[in-house]
């Protein structure tokens, strides 16, 4: 099992502009989280989803969406990135509340 | 809503010295928690957890924690640290009513001198 991979691993955006990334978890696992990371903050949540077509919103989900498809996949979307969105993105999944699963991160640069 | 604290941003330890990181939660019941681990680059590991039963809970690498409800704390702790040891720990709080969303800590830098 490749467990959850995210894609891309690093990526520099301008301001105004739009990116997805991606996430996919090859565990049957039907929670998926997405996380941001900001030195000093911890983690905290912007989206999660508890099954195919079931979304919710987090702790900071303005100025990000999301869609769940599928239970592999569970892209976050970046529509006006702005330098605040400067971040380490975290997916996640687990199969009930026992064990998060992490990815190994996407850092997102905006300039 | 729950919260978690961790008091210490940086803790500095030799290599061989015991370790103990703080967390303190704030819910009203029992909470689930949990510790990670992040090295450098990474993304987070689960170290160990705690739902109900036994309040010292063993995990990976030789850590341990003990749940004390009457201080609302969860700290983690290991015997001797080694220097791959080295990393970010987050402490983590989820609650039934709250599904299997986790609330995290700031996180707490351990840095090992040899």
């Amino acid at each position: 099992n490749a467990g959850v991979t995210q894609t891309p691993k690093f990526r520099i955006l301008k301001i105004g502009q739009s990116m997805t990334l991606q996430c996919t978890q090859d565990m049957n696992h039907n929670y998926m989280y997405w996380y941001r990371q900001d030195p000093g903050m911890g983690l905290k949540l912007i989206y999660y989803s508890v099954g195919a077509g079931i979304t919710d919103k987090g702790e900071v989900p303005n100025g990000y969406n999301v869609s769940r498809s599928t239970t592999e996949d569970f892209p976050l979307r970046l529509e006006l990135a702005a330098p605040s969105q400067t971040s380490v993105y975290f997916c996640a999944s687990s199969y009930d509340v026992e064990t998060q699963y992490f990815g190994p991160g996407t850092r997102l640069l905006v300039l | 809503a729950q919260s978690v604290t961790q008091p210490d941003i940086h803790i500095t330890v030799s290599e061989g010295a015991s370790l103990e990181l703080r967390c303190n939660y704030s819910y009203g019941a029992t909470p689930y928690l949990f510790w990670y681990v992040q090295s450098p680059g990474q993304g987070l590991q689960l170290l160990l957890k705690y739902f109900s039963g036994d309040t010292l809970v063993q995990g990976i690498k030789g850590f341990e924690a003990e749940f004390k409800r009457s201080q609302s704390s969860f700290n983690l702790r290991k015997p001797s640290v080694h220097w791959s040891d080295a990393a970010e720990y987050f402490c983590a709080v989820g609650a039934p009513e709250y599904g299997n969303k986790l609330v995290f800590g700031a996180g707490t830098i351990l840095r090992v001198k040899s």
